[in-house]
């Protein structure tokens, strides 16, 4: 079956600190892997997908994430956060007819 | 300016009332999305729809009903059926394609008084 998983309920880094937020994936086939961010009482907006190709994918707002075949992850990170990046993430695969599934989100908080 | 937009943005329920948010997309897109939203819990799926007039349950259809008869517009009434309905409303919609990517509107948040 396919799942999602965020290890991290919750992090907390230092303004310029590096940022590294994991995800692993449970599917059969080929995934399709997003990343999306939510302020609060906002919707979600895309950072970054995967699909083929580099398995370093460059997204908005400095993030970036590697897939590891071997390893069933998408870990994004950031080498220096700033104080607007506080939100929430959710990692995401596209199984069939366009599904997704979610991640139960990580929560970001960054301290000064 | 495209996008997807849900209304209202704050919406209240009470004791066996049905209430019926509202979608809609200027995307073009053929596939359209509702998910629910808890503390905690991520995103889950209580409906799609991949074409006009045609829809499938999701994890959590129970309590819950939807149309598609324009392709821009995919309304979920939360029925009396529902007993914990208090939540935040997401809709989605894409291209039906795999891989495509799923474009959010800002969601609505429900309260039960």
């Amino acid at each position: 079956a396919q799942s999602v998983t965020q290890p991290d309920i919750h992090i907390t880094v230092s303004e310029g600190a590096s940022l590294e937020l994991r995800c692993n994936y449970s599917y059969g086939a080929t995934p399709y892997l997003f990343w999306y961010v939510q302020s609060p009482g906002q919707g979600l907006q895309l950072l970054l997908k995967y699909f083929s190709g580099d398995t370093l994918v460059q997204g908005i707002k400095g993030f970036e994430a590697e897939f590891k075949r071997s390893q069933s992850s998408f870990n994004l990170r950031k080498p220096s956060v700033h104080w607007s990046d506080a939100a929430e993430y959710f990692c995401a695969v596209g199984a069939s007819g366009n599904q997704f599934y979610f991640g139960t989100g990580t929560s970001l908080t960054v301290i000064p | 300016d495209g996008g997807i937009t849900q209304s209202p943005k704050y919406l209240f329920r009470k004791e066996g009332q049905n209430v019926t948010l509202s979608c809609e997309q200027n995307l073009n897109h053929d596939a359209m999305y509702w998910y629910r939203q808890d503390p905690g819990q991520g995103l889950r799926l209580i409906y799609y729809s991949q074409i006009v007039n045609d829809f499938q349950k999701g994890d959590i259809a129970e309590g819950y009903s939807v149309s598609r008869e324009k392709k821009e517009s995919f309304p979920l009434t939360v029925t009396s059926a529902q007993k914990n309905p208090t939540a935040f409303y997401l809709c989605a919609s894409s291209p039906t394609l795999r891989g495509e990517t799923q474009y959010f509107g800002p969601g609505t948040r429900l309260l039960v008084l």
